[in-house]
């Protein structure tokens, strides 16, 4: 069993759809990065959180604690939202663990 | 500023052949990392550094070296080039060694194909 899941693996969704992607994790962590790999590759870091919710725009983050989990939310999505979106956590160490990736396609 | 740059973006290698992927950074970064990136697994530490001189293996650390001789620079060599090293490669930098706690800079990777 991998350290990070990500569920779902795919999503497809309408235009203007409320997307959910969900990250589980089995270590214990000092902080969860939400990141989005458009096509063409690059990667880019959307979210650092410790606790609590975080929000930029149309996109929210939140963690539980303790119960290792944390989602990502986007509102009123649209294509350009179309990406794969990787959880990745950190511990005590100076290395990050990364989720598998959730790839999303948003249809006009 | 650049952020992270890598060279080059795409690359074609026989077996046996050895290569060297550059990466660097302008943001005066203590961290940085390379991972590889495979279909079907999240992105995998190779090495990484939490300064210059200073270097550590990763997850997946065989078949390739890093050095830091700079702050800017953190290259990646491949020694020998084998087949199970195709992949798309990525490096990284954040301001402090203590990555967990810090925003993840990401060049915007090199494609590597060794036949």
């Amino acid at each position: 069993k991998n350290e990070v899941e990500q569920s779902p693996q795919n999503l497809t969704a309408q235009e203007g759809e409320f997307i959910t992607i969900n990250c589980s994790y089995s270590v214990g962590i000092s902080a969860l990065h939400w990141l989005q790999q458009h096509p063409g590759g690059g990667i880019v870091s959307l979210f650092m959180l410790s606790s609590g919710k975080k929000k930029h725009g149309r996109l929210i983050a939140t963690i539980n604690i303790q119960e290792k989990h944390s989602s990502l939310h986007i509102t009123a999505s649209h294509p350009r939202d179309s990406a794969v979106y990787i959880c990745a956590v950190g511990g005590a160490t100076n290395k990050l663990i990364f989720g598998t990736g959730t790839l999303l396609a948003v249809q006009p | 500023n650049a952020g992270v740059t890598q060279t080059p973006k795409f690359q074609v290698l026989k077996t046996g052949q050895s290569m060297t992927l550059q990466c660097a950074q302008d943001m005066n970064h203590e961290y940085m990392s390379w991972y590889r990136q495979d279909p079907g697994m999240g992105l995998r530490l190779i090495h990484y550094s939490v300064g210059a001189g200073i270097t550590d293996q990763g997850e997946v650390p065989n078949g390739y070296n890093v050095s830091r001789s700079t702050t800017e620079d953190f290259p990646l060599r491949l020694l020998s080039a084998a087949p199970s090293q195709t992949s798309v490669y990525f490096c990284a930098s954040s301001y402090d060694p203590k990555v967990p706690q810090e925003t993840q800079y990401f060049g915007p990777g090199t494609r590597l194909l060794v036949l």
